[in-house]
């Protein structure tokens, strides 16, 4: 069974604070994804990575970044978290050309 | 970019009766379409996908078909059951690596 695990189910946060969520899969993918989940909004792509160190800007990257310095392991930054990245953010891995397989979810509360 | 627009938001159906989502994409270059399926409080799980090559696919009560003449391509879910009640995603794959999620579909299937 691929394993996707995400470091923190709940964490909450203060405004200007530096935010790190981390992402672990087990299945030697190449693909790697975060994702914010919103009421009515769907699911979207914040970055991906297809390689190690390797990364691309997806639909809303604005105010966060990422690493990749090991195959297994994806890590979503928010360098000074604002109230409007509250949001449950979903990581995801992939094989290439393939289904993805989705961490459990992080719900960050900025406050 | 692409953009994967979902119909309808919500669909309450009796328990027994069939489930219709139908969701429209924007680039003609799309040619991997999944849909997910995420129960309250779980991850997103594929649950049927369908590539361009093929206008149908079906997996026991859950069948999708696809039209690329039109761009659009739908989930049906026959003999619905309780727990068919969840929020479904459509995604269309304009890449190797990327897919653009539909905003979701909560289905409730009432007994």
């Amino acid at each position: 069974d691929v394993k996707v695990t995400q470091s923190s189910r709940y964490l909450v946060k203060r405004t200007g604070e530096k935010v790190f969520l981390e992402c672990v899969q087990d299945m030697d993918h190449e693909n790697m994804f975060w994702y914010r989940q919103d009421p009515g909004l769907g699911l979207r792509l914040i970055y991906f990575s297809y390689d190690v160190k390797m990364k691309e800007k997806g639909d809303i990257p604005e105010g966060y970044s990422v690493s990749r310095e090991k195959k297994e392991r994806f890590s979503l930054i928010l360098e000074s978290a604002s109230t409007n990245q509250t949001s449950m953010y979903l990581c995801a891995s992939s094989p290439r050309w393939a289904e993805q397989f989705f961490g459990p979810g992080t719900r960050l509360t900025v406050l | 970019g692409e953009n994967v627009e979902q119909h309808p938001s919500t669909l309450s159906v009796q328990e027994g009766d069939s489930a219709v989502i139908k969701c429209t994409y924007s680039d003609s270059a799309s040619n991997y379409f999944p849909w997910y399926k995420q129960e309250l409080g779980k991850r997103p799980q594929l649950i049927i996908d369908i590539r361009s090559n093929v206008g149908e696919k079906k997996d026991q009560r859950i069948a999708v078909t696809l039209n690329k003449t039109a761009k659009h391509f739908s989930l049906h879910i026959t003999e619905t059951q309780p727990e068919d009640s969840a929020v479904y995603f459509c995604a269309a794959s304009p890449s190797d690596y990327k897919l653009s999620f539909g905003a979701g579909t909560t289905v409730t299937v009432r007994a």
